[in-house]
């Protein structure tokens, strides 16, 4: 298996222009998770999806960002418009759910600067 | 007050040493206790996984829940270079949230 696969690795982008994050997870699993990470905050969950349905979005910081997730192989996270302190990594993970047993597994993440 | 308190560090120690790593938590409804370890520029991985308070052990790698003093640690035994990383603990509360420490940067110096 690939694993989790995330689109770009690197972004570079001006102040007001939309991001578009993208994200495959591995086949198979049920949940799907979009993190932030940075020096000052740490690993922080942005939103969770099960089965392509968003289940908890209590992170997403604020209306600029908004995330889909159309199909069970495929989710976006979408930054409109972008602000410098947006810069960070931004991780897509998944996992299943048996008994709350299983883990996530993390892609190799995005590294977003915003000028 | 952060639900789950991380050392950042930097920590570094010599080549063999014993590495102890701790998180403390506020919260008594976490029940599953995970170490993850992310090298740079790379996603986090899963370490270590355990439930309910003891020990846990995996190789060189022992996990430590104290749930009556809300303590988790994680103790590397024959440092190597290779461990060299970022350590973050996680905790699960609910189904699948998970709750991550600020992380603890190790250097294991050859």
């Amino acid at each position: 298996d690939a694993g989790v696969i995330q689109s770009p690795r690197h972004e570079v982008t001006e102040m007001g222009q939309e991001v578009t994050l993208r994200c495959k997870p591995i086949s198979g699993h049920d949940y799907l998770f979009w993190y932030r990470q940075t020096m000052m905050r740490g690993l922080e969950l942005l939103i969770y999806f099960n089965n392509n349905v968003p289940i908890d979005d209590s992170g997403m910081p604020e209306d600029r960002f908004s995330a889909k997730m159309p199909n069970a192989s495929f989710s976006t996270l979408k930054i409109q418009p972008s602000e410098p302190r947006d810069s960070a990594v931004y991780f897509c993970a998944s996992s299943l759910n048996r008994d709350f047993q299983e883990t996530q597994y993390f892609g190799p993440g995005t590294r977003l600067l915003v000028l | 007050q952060k639900e789950v308190e991380q050392d950042p560090g930097p920590l570094s120690v010599p080549e063999g040493a014993i590495v102890s790593l701790n998180c403390t938590y506020s919260n008594s409804a976490f029940q599953y206790f995970m170490w993850y370890r992310q090298y740079s520029r790379k996603g986090p991985e899963l370490l270590m996984y355990t439930y309910s308070s003891g020990n846990k052990e995996d190789g060189r790698f022992t996990a430590q829940v104290d749930k009556s003093s809300k303590y988790i640690s994680l103790f590397i035994r024959d440092s190597q270079p290779s461990d060299s990383a970022t350590y973050l603990c996680a905790m699960r509360k609910g189904a699948q949230k998970l709750v991550f420490g600020q992380g603890t940067r190790l250097t294991i110096n050859p």
